[in-house]
């Protein structure tokens, strides 16, 4: 289910170390954020999501930022696992209709 | 199991070939979705309907005709497609109605190849 040929920027982090990955969004209007991961032969997962009126919302070992000053949205995940091999989507709702729109997506590798 | 099927998992298919992806969600939400993920390109939304009703056509040619029959299933009939139509199709539903901040749960999607 990955984006095979799309060139997708990589993230290389060891087991155990903390990962970031970030989203830069382009509509001002946007309100509501979110994140999903997919796996190799899967469709997206929901991670988490955040509105606008927030600046951070923790979930279980992931964390989210938002920026609404640079139009930046991050996905922390602590404690980085092998099962956490994956490409990550960010999606905000702000083009017309408020329908999600996804971005290119990052691909997260974990070394053992 | 997401609680959202697609079948098949993967097609081939001829130019002139006529045949239908099929989605359903256990999950008694109200929206669903059609998306494309190509290999060049980012997640597109082809259709969205909501309590049966298409409320979005996203400029898809009209070789992909949707049709909901209740709200929950979906499905893409397929007629004469190009080489570049192939691509991963994916069905998502939602609780909520589209255009409202709600999460979108996504099927495993159905490999489609257009020889």
């Amino acid at each position: 289910g990955e984006s095979v040929g799309l060139h997708l920027p990589t993230l290389s982090v060891q087991e155990g170390d903390n990962s970031i990955i970030n989203c830069a969004y382009s509509n001002s209007a946007s309100d509501y954020f979110i994140w999903y991961k997919q796996e190799s032969g899967k469709g997206p997962q929901f991670i988490i999501d955040i509105r606008s009126n927030m600046d951070k919302r923790q979930g279980q070992r992931v964390t989210v930022l938002l920026n609404k000053t640079v139009k930046h949205l991050s996905l922390q995940i602590a404690a980085t696992q092998p099962g956490d091999s994956a490409v990550y989507f960010c999606a905000e709702n702000g083009n017309a209709g408020n329908m999600l729109t996804f971005g290119g997506g990052t691909r997260l590798m974990v070394k053992p | 199991e997401t609680g959202v099927t697609q079948t098949p998992r993967h097609l081939v298919m001829g130019m002139t070939n006529k045949k239908s992806l099929k989605c359903e969600q256990h999950l008694g939400h109200n929206a669903m979705y059609w998306y494309k993920q190509s290999a060049k390109k980012p997640l597109e939304l082809m259709f969205v309907y909501n309590f049966k009703e298409q409320t979005e056509n996203n400029s898809v040619p009209s070789r992909f005709s949707p049709e909901c029959p209740n709200s929950s299933h979906l499905f893409l009939h397929l007629h004469t497609l190009q080489p570049e139509d192939s691509a991963l199709y994916l069905c998502a539903s939602s609780q909520d109605r589209p255009g409202r901040a709600n999460v979108l749960t996504f099927g495993a999607g159905s490999r489609l190849t257009v020889l």
